[in-house]
This record gives C-alpha cells, structure tokens and sequence, in this order.
C-alpha cells in the first residue's frame, strides 16, 4: 500500500541553526501538506502546497519556514533559524483530492527537537 | 477563530463496550468532518470521514453520527476491542479551504480486556 515518508525520525539541532525536514509523498498525489503537533497537544496545519507554490498558510507558518519541491518525488520543510519553541513532531500529508475533499494521508513524522 | 472542540481528553473503555468521542464546531462553513486515529509513535491515520449532507455514516465497527443544526459530530466504536487503543482526532475542513485541516485536541482511548 503506497504511503507517505518522512526522513529522519529524529532531528537534534542547536537553536538558531537552520533544519531541512523532508518528505516522500504519496506518488500520485498533487496536494501537500505540512502539520506539527507540539507534545501532548493537537495537530495543527502549518501548509499547502500545490502545482509548485503555496495555496494555503497558518500564522504560525512566518518568515522562518518555506516549502520546496524539489523534484518530483521530494517536499521539503525547511526552518531557517530555528527556536526551542519549534521543537515538536512534523508531519507531512498529501492528498489526490479524490472527489474534492483532499482525504490526506500523513506520514510517521520527524521529531524536531531544538536545544 | 475556528475551533473544533472535542472530548472527552481520555476514556477507558471495557473490551465489547462502546466508545464514544463527542467533537463541536462554530464554523458553519465547514463541509468535510474526519476522524483520525493516531498510535505512539506514528503519524495520524484517516479512520473515517463524512460530510455534512448525510447524517451518519457507518464503516465496521466505527460509525459517525452528524447533527447539523447542532454542529456535533460524533465517533462511536462498538465491541471495542484493545487494540483500538489509540488517541482519535476530530477534525474539519473549511469551505474553499486548501485543505487545510483543524483537529481537535484529541481522545486518549483505552480498552481494557
């Protein structure tokens, strides 16, 4: 069964340096999303992706993140200059829109922890 | 601010009983409501899902109930088995939305054999 991938499981980093998150979505999926999910508390939606730019973003989605698709297989969440506040677990999800409601599929997620 | 309320936190629930997740909303312009089940250590699963023109919707063991005048939906498990054993997320999509998703803040369930 295809499935979404998520690499590496665990990412330690020091703060203010800059960390890449990286995903495989789901091969004939179209849409892209990434979500974070501080410890012990809900889901919550960072970005959209879509036909290589950005449909949707959260307030918490600043100037310190940005999405890329580098090819045609990878998508990207990178934080530019991270903070101990961005420490939780990173998930990407993809969807083929199927009869519109983008049914999305997530990943098992990266855990960023800042130090 | 849309939110989507859901409880209870935790639940425990005996093997063959019944589990209930009860979620709410304000936004009346949401049309899409999933329910996720998500083990330690892994990533959200879609479980089940329903939009707002049918009032239930039912897939095995786990049924949606979806009251629209309330703005309630519900995830009921029956014959509850150990490995249902899981934290459910609630969650809803706003019309016209890119998919952005708002999850409640999740149902630790516990079933015990």
């Amino acid at each position: 069964e295809p499935e979404v991938t998520q690499t590496p499981s665990h990412q330690v980093t020091q703060m203010g340096q800059e960390v890449i998150l990286r995903c495989v979505p789901i091969s004939n999926h179209l849409y892209f999303y990434w979500y974070r999910q501080i410890l012990g508390q809900k889901v919550e939606f960072l970005v959209s992706f879509y036909n290589n730019e950005i449909s949707e973003k959260s307030e918490i989605f600043d100037d310190q993140f940005s999405v890329e698709r580098p090819d045609g297989s990878n998508f990207t969440l990178k934080i530019r200059s991270t903070k101990l506040e961005d420490s939780a677990m990173y998930f990407c999800a993809s969807s083929d829109d199927l009869a519109g409601y983008n049914e999305q599929f997530f990943g098992p997620g990266t855990r960023l922890t800042v130090l | 601010q849309q939110q989507v309320k859901q409880s209870p936190q935790s639940l425990i629930v005996q093997k063959g009983g019944i589990s209930i997740i009860n979620c709410a909303y304000e936004n009346t312009a949401f049309d899409y409501f999933p329910w996720y089940q998500q083990f330690p250590g892994k990533g959200p699963a879609l479980l089940i899902a329903i939009r707002p023109d049918v009032s239930e919707k039912k897939e095995g063991r786990f049924t949606i109930s979806f009251n629209k005048s309330a703005k309630q939906f519900s995830l009921h498990i029956m014959d509850s088995q150990p490995g249902d054993s899981a934290t459910y997320f609630c969650a809803a999509r706003a019309t016209g939305s890119q998919g952005n998703l708002i999850f409640g803040k999740g149902t630790k369930l516990s079933v015990k054999p």
